[in-house]
């Protein structure tokens, strides 16, 4: 089945470490997202790609950077991992070519910065 | 004030209820208007779209579009404990972003 999937799925780690998020789709899809959900936050956008050479700050951006290494694939990076980034993360894939816009997600990844 | 305010809940309801999800928005631009379900630990999963005003149903959902009042409404007829999770309305126009709201956390009773 097309999909969405990210690795790891769970993460611990310690403050000041690199750390980085994988995200690779069979959809298709030309753009992808990166969010971060915390309790009674919602989902907040952190960058997002509507093609390869094409990369975009969300509105919490700073202190994470990504890289589009193929239309499938999508990392999202951690330089220099702090207690606040604990959260749960998720890649979405959107098609352009639909109006709406709809996303879909991956099943996430629990990182937890100690 | 958030684009789009949504009551977190919980809400509980008994098993057979119908139940109404609603959100609030404030950007006149927004035309496209979805509702995702997200069971816990599991990533959001779209559930139902709909374009500008007016309702849309699909199976035991239905969603409601007031475009007037910025205002839009998922509603579950026969309510089953498998829908119990969190429900995220998300709206976007057309910088092809969407805006989530934070979710109405739906709790099915037996």
């Amino acid at each position: 089945d097309a999909d969405v999937t990210q690795t790891p799925r769970n993460r611990i780690t310690k403050t000041g470490k690199r750390i980085m998020l994988e995200c690779s789709q069979t959809k298709g899809h030309d753009r992808m997202y990166w969010y971060r959900q915390d309790p009674g936050l919602g989902l907040q956008l952190i960058y997002y790609s509507f093609d390869v050479k094409d990369i975009n700050k969300g509105e919490i951006s700073d202190g994470y950077s990504v890289s589009r290494q193929a239309q499938a694939k999508f990392s999202l990076s951690l330089e220099s991992a702090i207690p606040n980034q604990t959260a749960l993360y998720f890649c979405a894939t959107s098609d352009s070519s639909r109006e709406t816009n709809e996303q879909f997600f991956g099943p996430g990844t629990r990182l937890t910065v100690l | 004030q958030k684009e789009v305010e949504q009551d977190p809940g919980p809400l509980s309801v008994p098993e057979g209820a119908i139940v109404s999800l609603n959100c609030t928005y404030s950007n006149s631009a927004f035309q496209y208007f979805m509702w995702y379900r997200q069971y816990s630990r599991k990533g959001p999963e779209l559930l139902m779209y709909t374009y500008s005003s007016g309702n849309k149903e699909d199976g035991r959902f239905t969603a409601q579009v007031d475009k007037s009042s910025k205002y839009i409404s998922l509603f579950i007829r026969d309510s089953q404990p498998s829908d119990s999770a969190t429900y995220l309305c998300a709206m976007t126009g057309t910088a092809s972003k969407l805006t989530f709201g934070t979710g109405t956390r739906l709790q099915v009773t037996l």
